[in-house]
């Protein structure tokens, strides 16, 4: 059963547009909330985190929403860019265990020059 | 300043064979985890460290040993290679701040490892 759902397999967008990329959670016990950025042949690297105490985080063109209510959360990139082409994983975790992050199956995103 | 460092980045085993999977890192975190990547799949956590000598299993560690005898290395074994363990793996780290842990985790580039 997964607890973090990654939906949307895939998102291409025009270059200079809005990137949005959703994931939904199933498990109440998550209160942290992480994007990271995946390209081929390297390892994830950190984007963006949300608390469980915020609604939205932003970081530049990278902007996070959670929706608690709705089990919900939603990485804004505005304006898109051709190196934001890539695998994105949204991860979350628990207070209290040890860091141990769930993630996401990842959305890949490619941005249309 | 590395950061997290895998080697090998590919190996190709036989079944049964038993091989070590190397991780390090130079930034003093207190945690480290192993995760694998399979098609479709996402990041599934293995085995994670709090600390030196101090191991838990994460979500699928049947098939994997690991120990941790120093704060900077954490190496995963392969007891007895299956086909089923072909995959990417990860290697990651972070500070650990304790029951409300939530720094953000640094990765090593991989490890691919194919079983035959």
């Amino acid at each position: 059963d997964q607890q973090v759902k990654q939906n949307s397999p895939s998102l291409s967008v025009q270059e200079g547009r809005i990137s949005i990329l959703n994931c939904d959670y199933t498990n109440s016990m998550f209160d942290y909330f992480l994007w990271y950025k995946k390209y081929p042949a390297e390892g994830p690297t950190f984007l963006i985190s949300i608390s469980s105490i915020k609604d939205k985080n932003e970081d530049g063109r990278f902007t996070v929403f959670l929706n608690k209510s709705a089990k919900h959360l939603s990485l804004h990139i505005v304006p898109s860019q051709p190196g934001d082409s890539a695998v994105y994983f949204c991860a979350a975790s628990a207070a209290g265990a040890n860091s141990k992050l769930t993630f996401g199956k990842g959305i890949t995103l490619s941005v249309r020059p | 300043n590395a950061g997290v460092t895998q080697t090998p980045k590919f190996q190709v085993l036989k079944t049964g064979q038993s091989m070590t999977l190397q991780c390090a890192q130079d930034m003093n975190h207190e945690y480290m985890s192993w995760y694998r990547q399979d098609p479709g799949m996402g990041l599934r956590l293995i085995h994670y460290s709090v600390g030196a000598g101090i191991t838990d299993q994460g979500e699928v560690p049947n098939g994997y040993n690991v120990s941790r005898s120093t704060t900077e290395d954490f190496p995963l074994r392969l007891l007895s290679a299956a086909p089923s363990q072909t995959s990417v793996y990860f290697c990651a780290s972070s500070r650990f701040s304790g029951l409300y842990s939530n720094q953000p985790q640094h990765f090593g580039d991989g490890t691919r490892l194919s079983i035959l």
